[in-house]
Order: structure tokens, then C-alpha cells, then sequence
């Protein structure tokens, strides 16, 4: 079975501080794919990234770095210097290549940074 | 280039009504997928649709249905309303589903409120 465990439900810094959301995913395929998504509390949810089970190399883009380590079954998502726009549920996800594109999320971070 | 756009943004509707959501999905992506976001939970997955057929349907009862029409576009209809279906309903879409692994990209959702 596949699942996607984020199990810090809600986290709080403070302005600057840097903070790390954990993703922890399950399954027994080889191929798939992780993905981090952003909801604002306007609700739409914001893609942030996307990698396959064959990159494990870590990624950096502004602020956001990402940590992919197939040993642990982990895709965790860091912010450096948070800002109060930050704030935001952060939902990790997976989709398995053969389930065509069939998606399963985790039950989403609530991130509050404090001014 | 327009996103995933879902109407109405807003619908409040009387226990026992119908309700009927609409999506219009990226252009050029063939597949759509329907969330419920209820107050405090996850994403939890309804309906997905793909070249006009339906694909995958998460654990709701039969009184939430839907359909994608030739242009790929797609309605969620929800009968016999309960209180309980008071939610935030994501749509989302993304490319051909042969390819797994593509990215879903959400439009801004729906709130829906049964009074």
C-alpha cells in the first residue's frame, strides 16, 4: 500500500528562523514520483516541486531546499530564513508510475511564522 | 496562459439540495481530479477523470458523482446534501495520465456550505 506520512501537523517560527517539514512516504515501486505543494489560505494549492525515485540529488531554489534520501523513505522540504508569506499548510504527495498518475498526499503541515 | 479555473467560487446550499461544481481544466491537459478539503482535515480524494472516462474514485458514496465532457472539462455533482459535505473542492488537472508522474496543477476550489 502507499501512504504519505507528514507527521508534524502544525510547527511555528519565528521570522528568520529556518524551518524543516518532514515527508515520509511508503511504497514497494521503484518508480515514482515525490511532490511538495503550497496552500495559501486563499486555498488554491501552489506547486513547489517535483522529483523521480531516480534523482536523488537535492535541490535548492531560493529560500526552499529539498531533501531526498531513498534510505529513509524521506523527502523533506527546508525553508531558510522564513517570512511571514511562508505561512501556509504544506501538503507532500506521491504518485507511482504504475497507477498512471493516481496521487496520494500527505495530511499537510501547517507552517506559522510569527513576525 | 489560464490555470485550472473552478466555479462558482462560493455556493451555499440548503441539506437535501443538489449542488453542482464545475471545472475547466488547464489547456491541452486531459485529466481532472476532484478533492474535498473539509475544515481541518486533508485532501481527501473524490474522482478522477481522464479522456472522458473515470479512472479512480475515492471512498464517498454514490451521491458524489461527476463527469468530464468532450472538451475535458468537468462537473462534480453532489446530492442529497449533507452538513457534513461543507468543504473546500479542489479540482486539479494535468497531462496525458500515460505518463505518470506529471504534475497536477489546482485551481482556486469552491467552497461549499450546507446549511
Amino acid at each position: 500500500a502507499q501512504k504519505v506520512t507528514q507527521a508534524q501537523t502544525e510547527i511555528s517560527v519565528v521570522e528568520k528562523e529556518d524551518v524543516t517539514l518532514d515527508c515520509v512516504y511508503e511504497t514497494r515501486d521503484t518508480t515514482y514520483y515525490l511532490f511538495w505543494y503550497k496552500q495559501p489560505p486563499s486555498g488554491e494549492l501552489v506547486f513547489l516541486i517535483r522529483r523521480n525515485s531516480f534523482d536523488e540529488q537535492n535541490e535548492i531554489s531560493g529560500r526552499y531546499s529539498w531533501n531526498f534520501q531513498k534510505s529513509t523513505s524521506s523527502f523533506n522540504f527546508t525553508i531558510t530564513a522564513s517570512q511571514v508569506v511562508d505561512s501556509a499548510v504544506y501538503f507532500c504527495a506521491l504518485s507511482l508510475v504504475n497507477t498512471g498518475n493516481q496521487f496520494y498526499f500527505g495530511t499537510g503541515t501547517s507552517l506559522t511564522v510569527i513576525p | 496562459e489560464a490555470g485550472v479555473t473552478q466555479s462558482p467560487t462560493h455556493l451555499i446550499k440548503t441539506r437535501g439540495q443538489q449542488a453542482t461544481l464545475r471545472c475547466s481544466p488547464i489547456s491541452g491537459h486531459t485529466s481532472v481530479y476532484w478533492y474535498q478539503q473539509a475544515l481541518g482535515l486533508g485532501l481527501q480524494f473524490l474522482l478522477w477523470y481522464d479522456e472522458g472516462e473515470e479512472r479512480n474514485r475515492g471512498n464517498f458514496p454514490p451521491r458524489f458523482s461527476g463527469r468530464q465532457f468532450p472538451n475535458y472539462s468537468s462537473e462534480l455533482n453532489v446530492n442529497a446534501l449533507e452538513l457534513e459535505d461543507s468543504a473546500l473542492y479542489l479540482c486539479a488537472s494535468s497531462l496525458v495520465t500515460r505518463y505518470s508522474g506529471n504534475t497536477i496543477y489546482f485551481g482556486e476550489g469552491s467552497w461549499l456550505t450546507v446549511v
